[in-house]
């Protein structure tokens, strides 16, 4: 079955540590994204990339660092530098024209700084 | 400043009837709206897609109306059912295809309940 998958489920980290989500598909698309959800904050775009070995900053990239060396793989390293990293985060991927409904997302990371 | 904004964070419904969702938007630019739906510790699921050329789609229980004069749109789920009860996110875009300009911009959803 094709899908995108993100691991872990559930992450903890202690204050000052790097910690890298990660995100695999196989649906074989080309655009990859990732999303943090805060409650009552809804979805906001941490990075994108359209293409192998390129990637953009979207709203909220600061304290995040991504990388796309293979089509199937967009992880995403959370960083000492994010100040506020506990959140749920999202992965999804998508082809270049989107007939019908956008993204495909992963079932997300729950990342929890102690 | 939000450029996809749902007002109401939360609708509670009685099973059977209608569950009208609103959203609006501010960018002139967006032409492509879509509606996902989210269980708890899930990722969103797809749930109905609309573009600017059309003022209504229609999948089964789901019917998406778009307003592009007022910058409205809304979804209707008919009849309701207590499997619906999730967090809706209203999404939109400049492009239906890839690059910066189709980045989809989301809400901050609105938790429905579907009561027995």
């Amino acid at each position: 079955d094709g899908g995108i998958t993100q691991s872990p489920k559930y992450l903890f980290r202690k204050e000052g540590q790097n910690v890298t989500l990660s995100c695999e598909q196989n649906l074989n698309h080309d655009a990859m994204y990732w999303y943090r959800q805060d409650p009552g904050q809804g979805l906001r775009l941490i990075y994108y990339s359209q293409i192998v070995n390129d990637f953009q900053k979207g709203d909220i990239a600061e304290g995040y660092s991504v990388s796309r060396e293979k089509k199937e793989s967009f992880p995403l390293t959370v960083t000492s530098a994010q100040k506020n990293p506990t959140a749920f985060y999202l992965c999804a991927s998508s082809t270049w024209d989107r007939p019908q409904g956008g993204y495909t997302f992963g079932s997300g990371t729950r990342l929890t700084v102690v | 400043d939000q450029q996809v904004k749902q007002n109401s964070p939360s609708l509670s419904v009685q099973e059977g009837r209608i569950s009208i969702l609103n959203c609006d938007y501010t960018n002139s630019m967006f032409d492509y709206f879509l509606w996902y739906k989210k269980y708890p510790a899930e990722g969103p699921t797809f749930l109905i897609s609309i573009s600017s050329i059309k003022d209504k789609n229609e999948d089964g229980r789901f019917t998406v109306f778009l307003n592009k004069s007022a910058k409205h749109l809304s979804l209707h789920i008919v009849p309701s059912q207590p499997g619906d009860s999730a967090v809706y996110f209203c999404a939109a875009s400049a492009s239906r295809y890839g690059g910066s300009q189709g980045n989809l911009i989301f809400g901050k959803g609105t938790k429905l309940s579907v009561k027995p």
